[in-house]
């Protein structure tokens, strides 16, 4: 078990391009939830995936941003016509989702993205 | 909406001295998590507690959930230059589906 991993680390883009993030959970994990964080704030939810369900989005998550989980494993996050106020760190988590215990989640190492 | 109070945002100390974090809030969570990050990394998980006045210990960090489940604290012994970092509390809403509601942290400095 690797735990989760985030591709790529670090992404600079100009303004008004197309982005997209991988994340790859720990293997047997069924949720993955995504996170934006940006500096000086505590990570803030954006969207969740039951296996490849995508069951909740937040307010955050504008028409710019769409998320996939196909087949229930890896996800992707992509943010269309970037704008100077999504530079943020990206985070993924996931857990596993077992009836009557606690949904613990662990997050991959997070993806910084810059607009220029 | 579910807030998380942190206090203090900044807490800077000299090696060996105790401190005490605390994470308050309004609201009732199922379990409260606290993670510590370090600068360009996601956040890594400490613990997890999900009983009200459940207290677990790590060594020499000491975390409490308050009895009705709406605050939290993190106590250090004798801290060391290794407890640097940022440490988030992060709550699991009553009902929710699972995703965190996060402190925005407190940004420990410990000096040798």
């Amino acid at each position: 078990d690797t735990g989760v991993s985030q591709d790529p680390r670090h992404k600079i883009t100009k303004r008004g391009q197309n982005v997209t993030f991988r994340c790859d959970p720990i293997s047997e994990h069924n949720r993955l939830y995504w996170y934006r964080q940006t500096l000086g704030q505590g990570p803030e939810f954006l969207t969740y995936f039951q296996n490849e369900a995508q069951l909740e989005k937040s307010r955050l998550l504008s028409d710019r941003f769409s998320a996939e989980r196909p087949k229930g494993s890896f996800s992707t996050l992509e943010i269309q016509r970037t704008e100077q106020g999504d530079s943020a760190m990206y985070l993924c988590a996931s857990s596993l989702d077992s009836w009557g215990s606690t949904d613990t989640q662990y997050f991959g190492p997070g993806t910084r993205l810059t607009v220029l | 909406t579910q807030l998380l109070e942190q206090s203090p945002q900044f807490l800077s100390i000299q090696e060996g001295e105790n401190l005490t974090v605390y994470c308050n809030s309004s609201s009732v969570f199922s379990s409260l998590q606290w993670y510590r990050q370090e600068p360009g990394e996601g956040p890594v998980l400490l613990v997890t507690v999900v009983t009200g006045g459940e207290v677990k210990k790590l060594k020499r960090l000491t975390f409490q959930f308050g009895d009705a489940r709406k605050d939290s604290s993190l106590h250090i012994t004798a801290a060391q230059p290794g407890d640097t970092g940022l440490y988030l509390c992060a709550g699991e809403g009553v009902g929710s589906q699972g995703n965190l509601i996060f402190g925005k942290g407190t940004k420990l400095s410990v000096k040798p």
